[in-house]
């Protein structure tokens, strides 16, 4: 599983835009790369997931450069409930067999008023 | 939208005794899992089960771990003799294929302290 790098935390403000970022230097041609939110005291929930360009859904969108290095989580206008930990998973999409993902540190959000 | 059942929600037990956390997957998924996550730490993967087998175990899931399917609808996760070490939340998951494309779906968590 590529390995990949994310801000440890954030801050924003309520509607404002916000962009988290993640790094995957290492990504393979069969990756697929999808984010996850999770609340305090809550299980990991799944987002938004994209090979290349660009994936929309009513939650966010997300953004991948041709050389797919790197990803762009947006979320737009947020709100005080969209504080909570985003990860970025790197993996392959067609695993033969229950196979795992695996969490990093995560970026903690915060939005203030 | 379907969820993903846990229960229950907090279990507080003594060191040394046997605790069964169960979770109730999505119908139609086929692929489970359970993670686990100490206060403050990251989310990690303790097991996975397809087809009324693991597929896949890490370190931490040791002979004092074990998974069961026991009726086709509950999948449990069972600790021997607990441990301090053992307290934090779990989490069990449900995948449809096993494969990246659907997401995996994840129940609200079990708190386990072990005192």
């Amino acid at each position: 599983l590529a390995k990949t790098t994310q801000p440890i935390s954030m801050d924003s403000y309520e509607g404002q835009e916000v962009n988290i970022t993640c790094s995957h230097n290492n990504i393979a041609t069969n990756d697929y790369i999808t984010w996850y939110q999770q609340f305090p005291s809550q299980g990991p929930r799944f987002i938004i997931q994209g090979y290349k360009t660009k994936v929309t859904n009513e939650v966010a969108s997300l953004f991948i450069p041709a050389d797919r290095k790197s990803s762009t989580l947006s979320l737009p206008r947020v709100s005080l409930s969209d504080t909570a930990v985003y990860y970025c998973l790197v993996g392959d999409g067609r695993y033969s067999s229950a196979s795992k993902i695996i969490f990093g540190s995560g970026t903690r959000l915060s939005i203030r008023p | 939208e379907p969820e993903v059942t846990q229960t229950p929600s907090h279990q507080v037990t003594q060191m040394g005794q046997e605790v069964i956390l169960r979770c109730v997957p999505i119908s139609n998924h086929l692929y489970f899992y359970w993670y686990r996550q100490i206060l403050g730490q990251k989310v990690e993967f303790l097991v996975s089960f397809y087809n009324n087998e693991i597929s896949e175990k890490s370190e931490i899931f040791d002979d004092q771990f074990s998974v069961e399917r026991p009726d086709g609808s509950n999948f449990t996760l069972k600790i021997r003799s607990t441990k301090l070490e053992d307290s934090a939340m779990y989490f069990c998951a449900s995948s449809p294929t096993g494969t990246g494309n659907d997401g995996y779906t994840f129940g609200s968590g079990t708190r386990l302290t072990v005192v």
